[in-house]
């Protein structure tokens, strides 16, 4: 089956800086990759996805990149906010796994002001 | 994006009573929802999918007579937490998938279930 690892598990930049958070899938037939920002007691808010068929997306200070090559995809958030912090999450999903999301470990990001 | 709505936000129960949580898509019709849990500090477990109409399928090691799970239309997906215990407090999210272009899946708010 499908298996994401997420690096690193917290992450710590100064307000206007930027953060990158990283991801790695094993099943080479996954096809879509979402990214869901999770503040604290509330559900995870899909802010960014990318298809297997586009290699970068962009919107506003959020981007998303993909190799497919490597099987690593990437979040990257530009001029960060202390509003940025929360919890974000990875996932990736395959329609040999059911079509269902596997979802990467968390990356704790903390933006200092 | 599409809009989840959970219901209780949070509920405490004693211990041996049933739990309903409800979970509706707002502002599309969802083919298939899912249940997750979540503990502190940790990702999302997934425990079940369901699609309308259609039994649930459970994850494995869920115990599907403990959780059970109801879609009775595109719109409202209910899990009922069956003779609680503490062991079975946790934060429950569900989650609806068919609201976009590529089918993107939106969670809602979540649900904090405390059994005494």
């Amino acid at each position: 089956g499908e298996n994401v690892e997420q690096h690193p598990s917290t992450l710590s930049v100064q307000e206007g800086d930027s953060a990158v958070i990283k991801c790695t899938y094993s099943d080479s037939a996954s096809n879509y990759f979402p990214w869901y920002k999770q503040e604290l007691g509330k559900g995870p808010q899909l802010i960014i996805d990318i298809r297997s068929n586009v290699g970068e997306k962009k919107d506003q200070r959020i981007a998303v990149t993909l190799n497919k090559t490597a099987k690593h995809f990437s979040l990257h958030i530009t001029e960060t906010q202390p509003e940025d912090s929360a919890v974000y999450f990875c996932a990736a999903r395959s329609m040999e796994y059911g079509n269902k999301l596997v979802f990467g470990a968390g990356t704790i990001l903390r933006v200092k002001s | 994006g599409a809009v989840v709505s959970q219901h209780p936000s949070r509920v405490i129960c004693k211990s041996g009573t049933s739990v309903k949580i409800e979970c509706r898509s707002l502002d599309f019709q969802a083919t298939t929802m899912f249940w997750y849990r979540q503990f502190p500090k940790q990702s999302l477990m997934l425990m079940a999918t369901s699609n309308e109409g259609s039994k649930a399928t459970y994850e494995q090691g869920v115990e599907k007579d403990k959780f059970l799970i109801n879609h009775a239309s595109l719109t409202l997906s209910t899990l009922t937490v069956t003779s609680a215990h503490p062991e079975d407090s946790s934060f429950y999210i569900c989650s609806a998938r068919g609201g976009g272009i590529y089918n993107e899946q939106f969670f809602g708010p979540g649900t904090r279930l405390t059994v005494l």
